[in-house]
């Protein structure tokens, strides 16, 4: 069983396309977040969803937009896109609560900007 | 945000042990230690985590500094399935919502 998942796994697109990220978790977690690791491997936090609130917005182009339909999802939409997307987006959950601060990653969505 | 310290890389030969460092020079109070790890090509996962006494799982031990400002995870016997980049990470009241990975520490370990 799969705890989160992203689809899809690469991403090969072409500059100025909007292109979206799925991520699912079925661990039950009210919180998810997307993380960039770009080609230095510094993992970078995006974004935090709480309850379908937003509750972190790191300084990331508005270009880039989290939208959560319930719970358990999480996707990731990224208008016009460039050159300096691509990068490996990781989706994360976690139960927001003192003490259960341990989050689960997805396997990474390899994004590629032509 | 209270920040961390860790050697880039580190080496170790399979079946033995593994200590990794960290300092968190400026850590406060309520700042929990997390350890995770990304595998080759994966996403992060949970290692280990601890606020002030040493801790223990399945997958490693921690052992935190009396005075908090350094920890050390330990891999009891490394395996080649071990080879990845460790992150020392500290969480604000353990609340997981402002994790920073820093660079980490790459282990290889050699047959």
């Amino acid at each position: 069983d799969t705890a989160v998942s992203q689809t899809p796994k690469y991403l090969v697109t072409q500059m100025g396309n909007d292109k979206s990220i799925k991520c699912e978790q079925n661990l039950g977690h009210d919180t998810m977040y997307w993380y960039k690791q770009d080609s230095k491997k510094f993992l970078k936090i995006m974004f935090s969803y709480n309850n379908k609130e937003l509750i972190i917005n790191e300084t990331v182009p508005n270009r880039f937009s989290p939208k959560s339909p319930d719970k358990a999802h999480l996707n990731l939409h990224i208008n016009s896109l460039e050159l300096g997307d691509s990068a490996v987006y990781f989706c994360a959950s976690s139960q927001e609560s003192v003490g259960s601060g341990t989050q689960y990653f997805g396997p990474g969505t390899r994004l590629l900007v032509l | 945000d209270a920040k961390t310290t860790q050697p880039n890389s580190m080496e170790s030969n399979e079946e033995e042990p593994v200590h990794l460092p960290c300092n968190h020079s400026t850590i406060s109070g309520t700042d929990y230690i997390h350890w995770y790890r990304q595998l080759p090509s994966q996403g992060p996962e949970y290692v280990i985590h601890g606020l002030t006494s040493n801790v223990n799982n399945r997958m490693a031990s921690l052992a935190i500094a009396e005075d908090r400002k350094s920890s050390t995870l330990i891999l009891h016997r490394a395996t080649l399935r071990d080879a990845a980049v460790y992150y020392c990470i500290l969480d604000p009241n353990n609340a997981g919502n402002m994790l920073t990975f820093g660079g980490g520490t790459r282990l290889m370990v050699k047959p």
